[in-house]
């Protein structure tokens, strides 16, 4: 059974850091691997995906990598702000959407 | 891009009453939509996956006779809580997937529908 975790839990930081997220999955046989944001009380906003015979994606501040072997993701946030506080979401897609625990980020000024 | 709309965006319900949330595919056609739950801090659960014209696919621990899914078309799904109770609150997320239709295929997610039963 896939089992997806993410480190840390929470998370609490000043404006200005580079902050990493890291995702693990159990079963690497995953076709993509997605970063998502959840703000309180909203749905989903959609980060990045990669595909399994990719490496990494990037867009803007964030910079997302995958070691499919060895069952990891991370996100990479440059220069953190207050706008990115939310909670940040992995999913890896088998033959269904699993997603991970969530890290919960709070950027203070 | 795709939007994936619900209704209601929020509902509170008495206890004993069966309460039905909508998710509709807005600018795309969608054979499969999936519904999640997410409890209080905790992630996103799957509850069923629903395929347009068949029976919904529960996950273990779904009970199928309280969460009813219907899927009659290909923009709208809709699942049913059925003689709801304090534990089922909850926030309901549905997401779609296009026509194209593999596992690989981009899920579109809907805003979320909150659920409270007093």
């Amino acid at each position: 059974k896939q089992e997806v975790t993410q480190i840390p839990a929470a998370l609490s930081v000043p404006e200005g850091e580079n902050l990493v997220l890291n995702c693990s999955f159990t079963d690497s046989a995953i076709y993509n691997l997605q970063w998502f944001r959840q703000d309180p009380g909203k749905g989903l906003t959609s980060l990045l995906l990669i595909q399994s015979s990719q490496r990494e994606q990037t867009s803007g501040r964030l910079n997302a990598s995958l070691d499919k072997s060895s069952g990891r993701s991370t996100l990479y946030i440059a220069a953190s702000q207050p706008g990115d506080s939310a909670t940040y979401l992995c999913a890896v897609t088998t033959d269904k959407l699993i997603f991970g625990t969530g890290t919960r980020l709070q950027v203070f000024p | 891009g795709a939007v994936v709309s619900q209704h209601p965006s929020r509902v509170i319900c008495k206890s004993g009453t069966s309460v039905k949330i909508e998710c509709r595919s807005l600018d795309f056609q969608a054979t499969t939509m999936f519904w999640y739950r997410q409890f209080p801090k905790q992630s996103l659960m799957l509850m069923a996956t629903s395929n347009e014209g068949s029976k919904a696919t529960y996950e273990q621990g779904v009970e199928k006779d309280k969460f009813l899914i219907n899927h009659a078309s290909l923009t709208l799904s809709t699942l049913t809580v059925t003689s709801a109770h304090p534990e089922d609150s909850s926030f309901y997320i549905c997401s779609a997937r296009g026509l194209a239709g593999g596992p690989t295929d981009t899920q579109y997610f809907g805003p979320g529908t909150r659920l409270t039963v007093l």
